[in-house]
C-alpha cells in the first residue's frame, strides 16, 4: 500500500527555520513527481512546491519562493521541505502528496508564533 | 482569494444530485486538466477525479467530473450522509507555473 508519512512539524518563532520530511513507501518513489501542499486551519488548500522524480526540476508558489527549498533523497525514499524566514502566515498543516495528488500524507502541523 | 472560483457551499437531501462548479481562466482550466478532491473533517484530502473526468479505481461512479472551456464541475449523485465534506478543484496554471486550487465547497446533506 502507498504510504506517505510526514514529520518535522512543530512550533517556531518568526524568522526561524524548520525542515519537514515525508517518508514514502509502497511505490517506486523516484518515478514520481512529489508535492507539498499546505492548509491554514479552517481554510482551503494551497499548493507550495513540487519536485520531479530525479530532483532536477522544482517549482514554487510565489508566497514561499526564496524562503523554501524542496528536495528529495531517492535512496531514503524521502521528500523534504526546508523552510526559512518563517512568518506568522506560514502557520498551517503541511501535506506531502504524490504526482497528481493521488495519495496524501496525514499532515505535519507548523506553528509560527512568538 | 483563490485562483479557481468555487461556491462556498452546496446542499441537497439524501439520494439527490448535487453539482459543484469550478471557474478558472485560459491559463489554468482552459489549457490544462482538472482534478477534484474530497476532504472529510479532520482528514487529509482524497483524490476523486483526475484528468477532468477519470475516477481512481474503487471510487463509486456516483462521482463524476466534466470540463467545458474555462470551467469544470463535479457531480455527486445518490447523495449520502458520508458525502458531507469539503470539495476542492485544482489545475496547473501556466501563468504562475504552479498548481492552483479552488477555495473549496462545503457540501451538506440535509
Amino acid at each position: 500500500d502507498v504510504q506517505l508519512v510526514e514529520s518535522g512539524g512543530g512550533s517556531v518563532q518568526p524568522g526561524g527555520s524548520l525542515r519537514l520530511s515525508c517518508e514514502a513507501s509502497g511505490f517506486i518513489f523516484g518515478a514520481y513527481w512529489m508535492h507539498w501542499v499546505r492548509q491554514i486551519p479552517g481554510k482551503g488548500l494551497e499548493w507550495v512546491s513540487r519536485i520531479d522524480g530525479d530532483g532536477t526540476t522544482t517549482n514554487y508558489a510565489d508566497s514561499v519562493r526564496g524562503r523554501v527549498t524542496i528536495s528529495r533523497d531517492n535512496v531514503k525514499d524521502t521528500l523534504y521541505l526546508e523552510m526559512n524566514s518563517l512568518r506568522d502566515e506560514d502557520t498551517a498543516v503541511y501535506y506531502c502528496a504524490r504526482s497528481r495528488f493521488d495519495f496524501w500524507g496525514q499532515g505535519a502541523v507548523v506553528t509560527v508564533a512568538s | 482569494q483563490s485562483v479557481l472560483t468555487q461556491p462556498p457551499s452546496a446542499s441537497e437531501t439524501p439520494g439527490q444530485r448535487v453539482t459543484i462548479s469550478c471557474s478558472g481562466t485560459s491559463s489554468n482550466i482552459g489549457n490544462n486538466t482538472v482534478n477534484w478532491y474530497q476532504q472529510l473533517p479532520g482528514m487529509a484530502p482524497r483524490l476523486l477525479i483526475y484528468d477532468n473526468n477519470q475516477r481512481p479505481s474503487g471510487l463509486p461512479d456516483r462521482f463524476s467530473g466534466s470540463k467545458s472551456g474555462t470551467s469544470a464541475s463535479l457531480a455527486i449523485s445518490g447523495l449520502q450522509s458520508e458525502d458531507e465534506a469539503d470539495y476542492y478543484c485544482a489545475s496547473w496554471d501556466d501563468s504562475v507555473n504552479g498548481w492552483v486550487f479552488g477555495g473549496g465547497t462545503k457540501v451538506t446533506v440535509l
